[in-house]
């Protein structure tokens, strides 16, 4: 059972805009810590997609897009693309465990 | 460009300890914070514990009493050891460095990350 807890799987068309949610508690996201995201293609190491709770690194597309709400956290991907499908987990900060937390993951399929 | 590399045994016998080596190349290894993450085969993602590359740790409350991380500077490397494993610890295991504001492990996040190294544990 994850710390922060995510939909295990979402779906959209090529085009559509899909987000993934990111719930956590008063010890971590509603504590005010910043909230991450990474991208996990098929066979592959996580990679960073979006860092304090909206930032894009150098070369993610504006399609990618974060923010952050109370105790919750969203990830949202406009313009779906084929090479989007992959698995999405969010990272934040949990201050009853002293450590960082991840989301169980969200695997995103395109039709 | 920093990157890293995991190496280490592939396969480790249960109740034997688990020792994997992160070598950081492109870049120092001082300065910064570094971590290890596990991925069990098809679960999620588990931060496992970082260290200062003074030396300073904190770990997984969940493996704190089976875990040490610690670095050697002079070969820009550190390292993971898990002791009495079990099944359950067969996982793909990263290391990463911690990005963001150095020491403000609240708000920090793990850029970049090693490519992986799956760990078998069985008899």
């Amino acid at each position: 059972q994850s710390v922060l807890t995510q939909p295990p799987s979402v779906s959209g068309a090529p085009g559509q805009r899909v987000t993934i949610s990111c719930s956590g508690s008063s010890s971590n996201i509603g504590a005010g810590y910043d909230v991450h995201w990474y991208q996990q293609l098929p066979g592959t190491a996580p990679k960073l997609l979006i860092y304090g709770n909206s930032n894009r690194p150098s070369g993610v597309p504006d399609r990618f897009s974060g923010s952050k709400s109370g105790t919750s956290a969203s990830l949202a991907i406009t313009g779906l693309q084929a090479e989007d499908e992959a698995d999405y987990y969010c990272q934040s900060y949990d201050s009853s465990l002293s450590g960082s937390v991840f989301g169980g993951g969200t695997k995103l399929t395109v039709l | 460009q920093v990157q890293l590399q995991e190496s280490g045994p592939g396969l480790v016998k249960p109740s034997e300890t688990l020792s994997l080596t992160c070598t950081v190349s492109g870049g120092s290894i001082s300065s910064y914070y570094w971590s290890w993450i596990r991925q069990p085969p098809g679960k999620g993602l588990e931060w496992i514990g970082y260290i200062y590359y003074s030396g300073s740790t904190n770990y997984n409350p969940s493996l704190k009493s089976r875990v040490t991380i610690s670095v050697d500077t002079s070969k820009n490397q550190f390292s993971l050891k898990l002791r009495s494993v079990t099944a359950a610890d067969t996982a793909v295991y990263y290391c990463a460095r911690v990005a963001g504001i150095v020491g403000a492990t609240q708000y920090n996040w793990f850029d970049p990350w090693g490519q992986g190294t799956l760990v078998t544990v069985s008899s």
